[in-house]
């Protein structure tokens, strides 16, 4: 079975730019989370998506925003970008959100600002 | 608001010197504890899920404990393949609850 996959893995881009990473979750899994990580904050939730309904959304600025197709692929954008955008992005998919809540993680899309 | 503490921040050990690695949490209500293992430039990689305190898991060298206020991971005489980031997470029973992480562990094993 083939596990999350995400697109691209690695991206640098400039200050002012807007970005689109891709991810596409595990076969059967409907639910698809992401998360920024850094060195100094570790791993924090952005959001949360089911059934192409946005069903939870951490604390991060409107410039983060995503979506979720009907494949349950999803993908999440990042305008006006920042330096302190510079992180890796990582997708995970579960089944469900209501059980098992087990998610697993794709290899992350490392993002570059200058 | 949901909050994980682990510790400590590193830890370096030799090969066979068994340890463990500490999560602290708070939550209104736990649906899951959660471990991974995360190596450099990688995704996290789900190791144990336990729902309720006194449940215990294991795989291989690595065996999860839970209390209603931490959760353990013992390492039993470790190898160097072990060496890694291991990441606690939390999830409440709070409607829509989102998985809260520690900011984890960094495992370095010694041949």
């Amino acid at each position: 079975k083939a596990g999350v996959t995400q697109t691209p893995r690695y991206l640098i881009k400039t200050r002012g730019q807007q970005v689109t990473l891709s991810c596409s979750p595990i076969s059967g899994h409907r639910s698809v989370s992401w998360y920024q990580q850094t060195p100094g904050q570790g791993l924090q939730f952005l959001f949360e998506y089911f059934s192409e309904t946005q069903r939870n959304k951490g604390n991060f600025p409107g410039r983060f925003s995503g979506r979720q197709f009907s494949n349950s692929r999803s993908e999440m954008n990042v305008s006006t970008l920042e330096l302190g955008d510079s992180a890796l992005y990582l997708c995970a998919s579960s089944r469900t959100t209501s059980g098992p809540y087990e998610q697993y993680f794709g290899p992350g899309t490392r993002l570059t600002v200058t | 608001e949901d909050q994980v503490t682990q510790s400590p921040e590193a830890l370096r050990l030799q090969e066979g010197e068994s340890s463990s690695l500490n999560c602290s949490y708070t939550v209104s209500g736990l649906r899951g504890l959660f471990w991974y293992r995360q190596d450099p430039g990688k995704g996290p990689e789900f190791l144990f899920t336990l729902y309720s305190a006194g449940e215990e898991k294991e795989k291989e060298r690595l065996k999860a404990t839970l209390t209603k206020k931490e959760s353990f991971l013992h390492i039993t005489a470790p190898k160097p393949e072990d060496s890694a980031t291991y990441l606690c997470a939390v999830r409440s029973t709070g409607a829509n609850s989102k998985l809260t992480f520690g900011k984890g562990i960094t495992l370095s094993v010694r041949p």
